[in-house]
């Protein structure tokens, strides 16, 4: 199957420091990518829609200035945490779907995730 | 707005029982998508079973398997001889079909696989 690679799967970082996470399809074009983020024994909550070669779409109550998405090419996106704080700790999840198949038949699938610890 | 509800945080079972999860949303839409997703301890999500909602027949795969009752919007999870690799936190999940890719997600059930 496809497979969506997420770079680092772990870092630690300075409060105040700029985090970058990316997330690379490894065997497929993806027109878009979506982030998640997850608490603690809590549920995924979208972020953010990117899509290849034009603006993110930001879901509600999330800081446009604070993650910004970059989706460059075909195959990364990006999600800078900046000026990170230790309440931006959390477990960053990005997904892709194959532009090949069309929306009603594509499957998203998913990288392992990072986790991002703001000291 | 769509919303996917799982009223069972945790359930145990017992190693080669069947155990089913619960999961109820809410749409006024007709054609959509409905998911049960695995995470692991490694938090790799993991797709375990898709079902259209226009399809009558429950999707089964392996072990797995689904009782979509499209009327009470219902989409349990069957598995069939639990094993120790099942322990992990599954996912109910909706997506609409033909539109946006936006899924939304459950909050959760973690199972435990007892011995």
């Amino acid at each position: 199957g496809a497979v969506v690679s997420q770079h680092p799967s772990w870092v630690i970082c300075k409060s105040g420091t700029s985090v970058k996470i990316e997330c690379r399809s490894l065997d497929f074009q993806a027109t878009t990518m979506f982030w998640y983020r997850q608490f603690p024994k809590q549920s995924l909550m979208l972020m953010a829609t990117s899509n290849e070669g034009s603006k993110a779409t930001y879901e509600q109550g999330v800081e446009k200035d604070k993650f910004l998405i970059n989706h460059a090419s075909l195959t990364l996106s990006t999600l800078t945490v900046t000026s990170a704080h230790p309440e931006d700790s959390s477990f960053y999840i990005c997904s892709a779907r194959d532009r090949k198949k069309s929306i009603a038949k594509n499957i998203q699938y998913f990288g392992a995730g990072t986790r991002l610890s703001v000291l | 707005a769509q919303t996917v509800t799982q009223s069972q945080p945790e359930m145990s079972v017992q190693e080669a029982e069947t155990v089913t999860l619960s999961c109820t949303y809410d749409t006024s839409e007709s054609d959509y998508y409905l998911f049960w997703y695995k995470q692991p301890p490694s938090r790799q999500m993991i797709l375990v079973i898709r079902q259209e909602a226009y399809k009558q027949q429950n999707a089964t795969e392996n072990r797995f398997s689904v009782n979509f009752q499209k009327a009470a919007k219902s989409f349990s999870l069957k598995i069939s001889d639990s094993q120790l690799g099942d322990a992990a936190m599954y996912f109910c999940a909706y997506r609409l079909m033909n539109r946006d890719d936006k899924i939304i997600f459950g909050k959760g059930t973690r199972l435990h696989i007892l011995p």
